[in-house]
């Protein structure tokens, strides 16, 4: 089993739908989570953090249930600039201390 | 300017030709990884440095090496390159357990092809 696992997609989307990714991890000492964006031949950028309680950057929601293992994110009004890969990161508890694991990504394409 | 810099941004070379990949940041973290990206598999870490003294292999080191010749600067290196080592490899930093900062800023890329 991945240490973290996402639905590749594509999610192919409306202007305007809104849409939400899930993605599972396998480690349960886990502490930080993150959700970064990545476009096509680019970098990844940090999108956001995700914190226990839930947490809402203008039209991004994310939102993490240790109990399940689970991390979401969600897209409201979804712009055409919104489509990128979307990956899933979350930190692997270790001697060396907290080091990354990257889902493979989901790719989200927004359409007029 | 970029915090976080590559050269060179794309290279071209034949099998068994050694190349070095340069990193630099201007972010003033003490840590440092290079990963390579290949379609369908996502972000591979290769190696990473704590600090100037303090170097480690990440899950797939065969055939790579590095240098941190400062806190600034990592550097990757392949000794005799291999056809299958054509990727998109990126450098990142973080900031790490004395900062607090886990989340990593990834520099621009090099899209290596080994023909």
């Amino acid at each position: 089993r991945k240490e973290v696992e996402q639905d590749p997609g594509p999610f192919n989307v409306p202007e305007g739908a809104t849409v939400a990714f899930n993605c599972t991890y396998s480690n349960s000492a886990s502490q930080s989570f993150f959700w970064y964006r990545q476009d096509c031949r680019k970098e990844p950028k940090l999108l956001m953090s995700v914190y226990s309680s839930g947490n809402e950057d203008g039209r991004f929601t994310a939102q993490l249930n240790r109990a399940s293992q689970y991390i979401s994110l969600l897209i409201r009004d979804s712009k055409l600039s919104d489509s990128a890969t979307y990956l899933c990161v979350v930190t692997r508890p270790n001697n060396a201390g907290n080091m990354l694991t990257f889902g493979g990504g989901t790719r989200l394409m927004v359409k007029p | 300017d970029a915090d976080v810099t590559q050269t060179p941004r794309n290279r071209i070379t034949k099998t068994g030709k050694r190349i070095m990949l340069e990193c630099s940041q201007t972010k003033g973290h003490d840590r440092m990884y290079w990963y390579r990206q290949d379609p369908g598999l996502g972000l591979r870490l290769i190696y990473y440095s704590f600090d100037v003294k303090d170097i480690n292999k990440g899950e797939i080191s065969d055939g790579y090496s590095v240098s941190r010749q400062a806190q600034a600067k990592f550097s990757l290196s392949l000794e005799s390159a291999i056809p299958n080592q054509t990727a998109l490899y990126f450098c990142a930093t973080s900031g790490g357990q004395t900062s607090g900062i886990y989340e990593q800023y990834f520099g621009p890329g090099t899209r290596l092809t080994v023909t």
